[in-house]
């Protein structure tokens, strides 16, 4: 167990629709990061946010959104949902903020959400 | 581009033998590389680390292995065992850049 939390496990929607994901990060990390997962993809860093502020942008496409809050918690928004985006998304956290280069940016991940959207 | 990438897409090994697991980078700047294991259905979780002032670290049965004069990094698993099957990434965090993961590698252990 990593100390990352997400929920839900598991998200069946439709096509069009929006939903939200949910991550609470290791405690005393202050970094928050989202990849997806599909199964012909490695790993996609969409984001990340550090202590409340967003840090970094990967290949996040405009329909998705998130953000991290003053209890450090962060939700992953995913709007106008398409079939392709079906995947596992991944939340991981880390103390420092990425840059430093050393044991402080370790990134512990979740166990994920599965999305499918039919 | 620069990039984390692996040699090996699949690996297959008899339960019992040892395994190794290679990575290359092509950053001569990176400074930190960590080596991942995901489980199918999981997150990746986090195995061992090494700074690039090393050149051999070890954990419980784990050793990651780092030349950095061909830029490459491997990690061993000794006498593997069915837990061990899953994907393994390594990735490469360079000072003032974000964390890359390579593509990974597929460990099948065979009974």
């Amino acid at each position: 167990d990593s100390g990352v939390t997400q929920t839900p496990k598991h998200l069946i929607t439709a096509t069009g629709q929006r939903v939200t994901l949910r991550c609470s990060p290791r405690s005393g990390d202050l970094s928050v990061y989202w990849y997806q997962q599909s199964l012909d993809q490695g790993l996609q860093f969409l984001i990340q946010y550090y202590n409340g502020e967003e840090r970094a942008k990967g290949n996040i496409l405009e329909r998705f959104s998130a953000q991290q809050f003053p209890d450090l918690h962060s939700e992953l928004n995913l709007s106008s949902l398409e079939l392709g985006d079906s995947a596992l998304y991944f939340c991981a956290s880390s103390v420092g903020h990425g840059l430093a280069g050393g044991l402080t940016d370790t990134q512990y991940f979740g166990p994920g959400t599965r999305l499918t959207v039919l | 581009g620069e990039s984390v990438g692996l040699h090996l897409p699949t690996l297959s090994v008899q339960e019992g033998d040892n395994s190794i697991i290679n990575c290359a980078y092509s950053n001569s700047a990176s400074d930190y590389f960590i080596w991942y294991k995901q489980e199918s259905g999981k997150g990746p979780q986090f195995i061992i680390d090494i700074r690039s002032n090393m050149d051999k670290r070890q954990g419980q049965r784990v050793t990651v292995l780092l030349n950095k004069t061909v830029k490459h990094l491997s990690l061993q698993i000794a006498a593997t065992q069915p837990g061990d099957s899953a994907v393994y990434f390594c990735a490469e965090n360079r000072r003032g850049n974000k964390l890359v993961f390579g593509a990974g590698t597929i460990l099948r252990v065979k009974s």
